[in-house]
């Protein structure tokens, strides 16, 4: 049983471009979450989604972040235009139901802004 | 507005003694606690967890203390173990929050001396 998996593992993008961060729940959670962790800082709460709806994207930055989990595929962080501040590890975590049981983190994807 | 608060940055410890990890919650509306191991370059691993209903919750070489009325809690581990050294994680939620991210501290690096 595969755990939550996430791609790349690193990603180096220039300024401008459009970076996209993959995450694969484990099997049979439906719950995908994400989080953002900067450098020497905890984890931050960006964005809550189940298949084909977001329920909370409270932590998510108002403009060029964008998240989707569609009926079929992995969930989808997009940050367009990207600046040397998003340089950061993204993380995502998936759960079996609604809650803080089970939840289960991938190993991440370090994005680099150069 | 930091929810979730963990003092001390480090904490350096010799083999076989306790060490005691520290974090401090200031929502009362939270009602379960986390704690996550982290290595380098990898995603947090779940630990030990405890409900509000409880003070104190076990797992082996893991115990977690809850105090409710100091929004404290703590993390035991005993005895240490080099492999214990890694970067640890304390996270709340409110269970009735439907979006149930969880707020994280800034996390301890533990350093386990042979």
């Amino acid at each position: 049983n595969a755990g939550v998996m996430q791609n790349p593992r690193h990603l180096v993008r220039r300024r401008g471009q459009e970076a996209r961060l993959r995450c694969s729940p484990m099997k049979g959670h439906s719950h995908v979450y994400w989080y953002r962790q900067l450098p020497e800082e905890g984890l931050k709460f960006m964005v809550y989604l189940q298949k084909e709806n977001i329920i909370d994207e409270s932590g998510m930055p108002k403009e060029r972040f964008s998240a989707e989990f569609p009926k079929e595929g992995p969930s989808i962080l997009r940050i367009q235009q990207v600046v040397r501040g998003d340089s950061a590890a993204y993380f995502c975590a998936s759960s079996p139901k609604q809650g803080a049981y089970g939840y289960t983190f991938g190993s991440g994807t370090r994005l680099t802004v150069v | 507005d930091q929810q979730v608060k963990q003092n001390s940055p480090s904490l350096s410890v010799q083999e076989g003694r306790i060490s005691i990890l520290n974090c401090d919650y200031t929502n009362s509306m939270f009602d379960y606690f986390l704690w996550y191991k982290k290595y380098p370059a990898e995603g947090p691993t779940f630990l030990i967890s405890i409900s509000s209903i409880k003070d104190k919750n076990e797992d082996g070489r893991f115990t977690v203390f809850l105090n409710k009325s100091a929004k404290h809690l703590s993390l035991h581990i005993v005895p240490s173990q080099p492999g214990d050294s890694a970067v640890y994680f304390c996270a709340a939620s409110e269970t009735n929050n439907a979006g149930n991210m969880l707020t994280f501290g800034g996390g301890t690096r533990l350093m386990v001396k042979p």
